[in-house]
């Protein structure tokens, strides 16, 4: 059971938009920085945001991030099949000394 | 360009040992953390363990602690994951990532090496 708690999935038509969220606690989310990982089937995973809403240079305006209290969430709109990916929250827990990842949501672009 | 190339991985028994190489290049390697984060078949992202830019800070999941040992050599752009008394829950494919700077962000990752535990 992961410390961060993210849907198992979501689901949405392209062109639509879709939001996935991630929980977790004031020893990680609630006073630390989050970033969001990309994992498209077969490859490692991308950096896709980091301090909690900003985007690596290359990332399309698309995907967004925000934070609330120790809640994050990750949009992305204007959704493409290629979006298909399986996405992971992470941050780093002051209580146990060590970086947490959510159970990763997998979206599917019906 | 940023590239982290892991090797080393491979089939070894349960209680045996190994040791995880990623050749780091196109960055300078002694100002950033590293980190090893694995993924067992199937499954979500799990972080192993991290070490700073000089080598001075360590931190390990609970899950391998006292078991594996990170480090790095600055003068070879490598980092290293000495991994002792494997069990079979450690089977997972390894990737190396780089740090942002200390931020416990990744902005770089390799394309990992298969570990499996098995008799």
């Amino acid at each position: 059971q992961s410390v961060l708690t993210q849907p198992p999935s979501v689901s949405a038509a392209p062109g639509k938009k879709v939001t996935i969220s991630c929980s977790g606690s004031s020893s990680n989310i609630g006073n630390n920085d989050v970033s969001w990982y990309q994992q498209l089937p077969g490859t490692a995973p991308k950096l896709l945001i980091y301090d909690n809403n900003e985007r690596p240079s290359g990332i399309p305006d698309r995907f967004s991030g925000s934070k609330s209290g120790t809640s994050v969430t990750l949009g992305i709109t204007g959704l493409q099949t290629g979006d298909e990916a399986d996405y992971y929250c992470g941050t780093w827990d002051s209580s146990l000394s060590a970086v947490v990842f959510g159970g990763g949501t997998k979206l599917t672009v019906l | 360009e940023v590239q982290l190339l892991e090797s080393g991985g491979g089939l070894v028994q349960p209680g045996g040992s190994l040791r995880l190489s990623c050749a780091a290049s196109g960055f300078t390697f002694s100002n950033y953390a590293m980190v090893w984060v694995r993924q067992a078949p199937g499954m979500g992202l799990e972080w192993v363990s991290g070490i700073r830019g000089s080598g001075a800070s360590t931190f390990y999941a609970d899950s391998v602690k006292g078991r594996f040992t990170i480090s790095r050599d600055n003068s070879k752009n490598t980092l290293y994951l000495q991994m002792n008394s494997l069990r079979a829950e450690d089977t997972a494919l390894y990737y190396c990532a780089k740090d942002r700077g200390i931020s416990s962000q990744y902005d770089y990752w390799g394309q990992g090496t298969l570990v499996t535990v098995s008799s």
